[in-house]
């Protein structure tokens, strides 16, 4: 039983530059995430998916993309890359109390 | 005004003594209420979390809720180095679809 996991745990990408970051959960959780944090900012909402076929807008959405590929499945796309994306980005699944579990994270760089 | 609000810390509180977070919120529809706990270059981890007003008590571990006055804290009693970190206050929202999380308090406990 793995909870979550994400891929990859490190990333290093130059402006303009495209990338997927990966997340799936084995806990047959509705609910997915994914946040960033920066420093002092604690957990920004970028997207979610209530249900597998949903995805909404979290709290800073612009220059992000999601796909539900599945209810495992929940993957964040950066289409051209800036360094004001620099950041950890966290993926979390939620039991239908709330409780979120979250993948280990991935530190982005964009120079 | 933040939805979730934590004072940032650091604070710091000697070994063996009560540490004592607190948060507030501003939706007053709110339902659940958690603690996270997150060491540095980690990712969080649930605490716990309360639904009702009052107290709950797990462990060294205490989170009181005051839905009149809008916060809730988290104590923790007897406190040990390893409990140095940040605390993440989060609440599920009256929109019920997605968790807010406060910005953190970091929490040093020097021996």
């Amino acid at each position: 039983n793995a909870g979550v996991t994400q891929t990859p745990k490190f990333q290093v990408l130059k402006t303009g530059q495209s990338m997927t970051l990966q997340c799936a959960q084995d806990m047959n959780h509705n609910s997915m995430y994914w946040y960033r944090q920066d420093p002092g900012m604690g957990l920004r909402l970028i997207y979610y998916s209530a249900s597998e076929g949903t995805t909404d807008k979290g709290e800073v959405p612009n220059g992000y993309n999601v796909s539900r590929l599945n209810k495992r499945e929940f993957s964040l796309r950066l289409e051209s890359a800036a360094p004001s994306q620099t950041s950890v980005y966290f993926c979390a699944s939620s039991d239908p109390g709330g409780t979120q579990y979250f993948g280990p994270g991935t530190r982005l760089t964009v120079l | 005004q933040k939805e979730v609000e934590q004072n940032s810390g650091p604070l710091s509180v000697p070994e063996g003594a009560i540490a004592s977070l607190n948060c507030t919120y501003s939706d007053r529809g709110s339902q659940s209420f958690f603690w996270y706990r997150q060491y540095s270059g980690k990712s969080p981890e649930l605490i716990m979390f309360i639904y009702s007003n009052g107290d709950k008590e797990d462990g060294r571990f205490t989170a009181q809720l005051n839905k009149a006055s809008q916060y809730v804290s988290l104590l923790i009693r007897d406190s040990q180095p390893s409990d140095s970190a940040t605390y993440l206050c989060a609440l599920w929202g009256s929109s019920a679809s997605k968790i807010i999380f406060g910005s953190g308090t970091r929490l040093s406990i020097r021996p």
